[in-house]
């Protein structure tokens, strides 16, 4: 099985500051067709997850361009240009790549 | 846009068999992805892949279920399904549909809740 590792495990941050997740996973999730299958997702409270990031870098629809994701192979990361307070939350990256389909154990985003 | 909604019932006994189902609307659930699936969530725990159903019929399950999972998909109704037989209280989460496609922006049910017990 892909082992998902997201560090780190809190992230206190601050409104109109930047943030930035990481996620690593035990293979490459570039596939043979050029994409990488790497998911990017946002549990706000009491709600069930919301995607944010697809295939590494594509934005979902209706996700702030303060979001983006970055990275390639094994390495990634999830950045936030300036945290608002409704980016609270855990964050989720997941891999598609590989059966059994897998997620990093996430990561909790506190306002400070 | 594409909109998942899980439906089910909230509450399950022991030892018998949970059935949920995932119903697809604004598009075609056979046109709009490559495969479908199911994760869970328990009570404050990370997500688990339950399974996935491949459009040319190919299924893969999570090991860890025992083959207790059983996932199904009807085109005609678009709608995919999910069994569980054998229900435990460790099966009491919210359960949660899928549509992926090799290139396409994936999508997720808002979840449905079930608790196993007596």
């Amino acid at each position: 099985d892909i082992v998902m590792t997201q560090s780190p495990l809190s992230l206190p941050v601050t409104p109109g500051e930047p943030a930035s997740i990481s996620c690593r996973s035990s293979q490459s999730l570039l596939f043979s067709n050029g994409y990488t299958y790497l998911d990017w997702y946002l549990q706000k409270p009491g709600q069930s997850p919301q995607l944010l990031i697809y295939l590494g870098s594509n934005r979902a629809s209706g996700v702030p361009d303060r979001f983006s994701g970055t990275g390639s192979g094994t390495d990634f990361t999830l950045k936030i240009s300036r945290v608002e307070a409704e980016d609270v939350g855990v964050y989720y990256c997941m891999q598609a790549l590989h059966n059994p389909l897998t997620f990093g154990g996430g990561t909790e985003v506190e306002i400070k | 846009q594409l909109q998942l909604q899980e439906s089910g019932p909230g509450l399950v006994k022991p030892s018998e068999t949970l059935s949920l189902t995932c119903t697809v609307s604004g598009g075609s659930i056979s046109s709009r992805g490559d495969y479908w699936g199911w994760v869970r969530q328990s009570p404050g725990k990370g997500l688990e892949w339950i399974g996935s159903l491949y459009y040319g019929g190919d299924i893969h399950y999570n090991p860890s279920l025992q083959s207790r999972a059983s996932i199904s998909v009807g085109t005609s109704n678009n709608q995919l399904s999910l069994r569980l037989t054998s229900v435990t209280a460790a099966d009491t989460a919210v359960y949660y549909c899928f549509i992926r496609g090799l290139i396409i922006q994936p999508y997720w049910g808002q979840g449905t809740r079930v608790t196993v017990s007596s």
